[in-house]
């Protein structure tokens, strides 16, 4: 069955860093989307991602976020600088038609210190 | 604002009992609805989902949930509980008027007693 894939899984960063999460979604797939789940908490959506342009974003996904989709396969996230309550497990998602249902990946846990 | 109540924190069942996990929503748009499970460490699977139509919904490994729009409730059911079903178990949430993105519920953690 195809797999939404995400690397690495597990970061560990400094405050202050910029982090890279990558995701690579079922090929066929187009709409891509990042949620995070802070330990203990909800799954919180993040961005939506179709058509090569953000479609919606969260209150959560200020100005150090930013998604790109660089190659056609991959869809990473990216952290400008880091900040300790950054720390969670972040999802990528993607799914050909919104009625078929989300593919989830593993998550990458991202520990900022 | 849309929200997606799931009561139960923690449910204990035991193994071969039934089990059903209660989900509630508050959404101004006709949803779509989901249950996903996630065992620790792991990513979210999807059990199931409902879009339109049927609203006895059956899922993967078992599971099934029930759309009442009266009650604005999607209960997940499994007739018979295995313990590999011990994980937790998150109701979710879109509507395209929303922007298709999915609203997740707190989360219920089953534990399986032999």
């Amino acid at each position: 069955e195809p797999e939404v894939t995400q690397t690495p899984s597990h970061q560990v960063t400094q405050m202050g860093q910029e982090v890279i999460l990558r995701c690579v979604p079922i090929s066929n797939h187009l709409y891509f989307y990042w949620y995070r789940q802070i330990l203990g908490q909800k799954v919180e959506f993040l961005v939506s991602f179709y058509n090569n342009e953000i479609s919606e974003k969260s209150e959560i996904f200020d100005d150090q976020f930013s998604v790109e989709r660089p190659d056609g396969s991959n869809f990473t996230l990216k952290i400008r600088s880091t900040k300790l309550e950054d720390s969670a497990m972040y999802f990528c998602a993607s799914t050909e038609l919104e009625e078929y249902g989300y593919t989830f990946g593993s998550g990458t846990r991202l520990t900022v210190v | 604002a849309q929200s997606v109540t799931q009561p139960d924190i923690h449910i204990t069942v035991s193994e071969g009992a039934s089990l059903e996990l209660r989900c509630n929503y508050s959404y101004g748009a006709t949803p779509y609805l989901f249950w996903y499970v996630q065992s620790p460490g792991q990513g979210l699977q999807l059990l199931l989902k409902y879009f339109s139509g049927d609203t006895l919904v059956q899922g993967i490994k078992g599971f099934e949930a029930e759309f009442k729009r009266s009650q604005s409730s999607f209960n997940l059911r499994k007739p018979s509980v295995h313990w590999s079903d011990a994980a937790e178990y998150f109701c979710a949430v879109g509507a395209r008027e929303y922007g298709n993105k999915l609203v997740f519920g707190a989360g219920t953690i089953l534990r399986v007693k032999s």
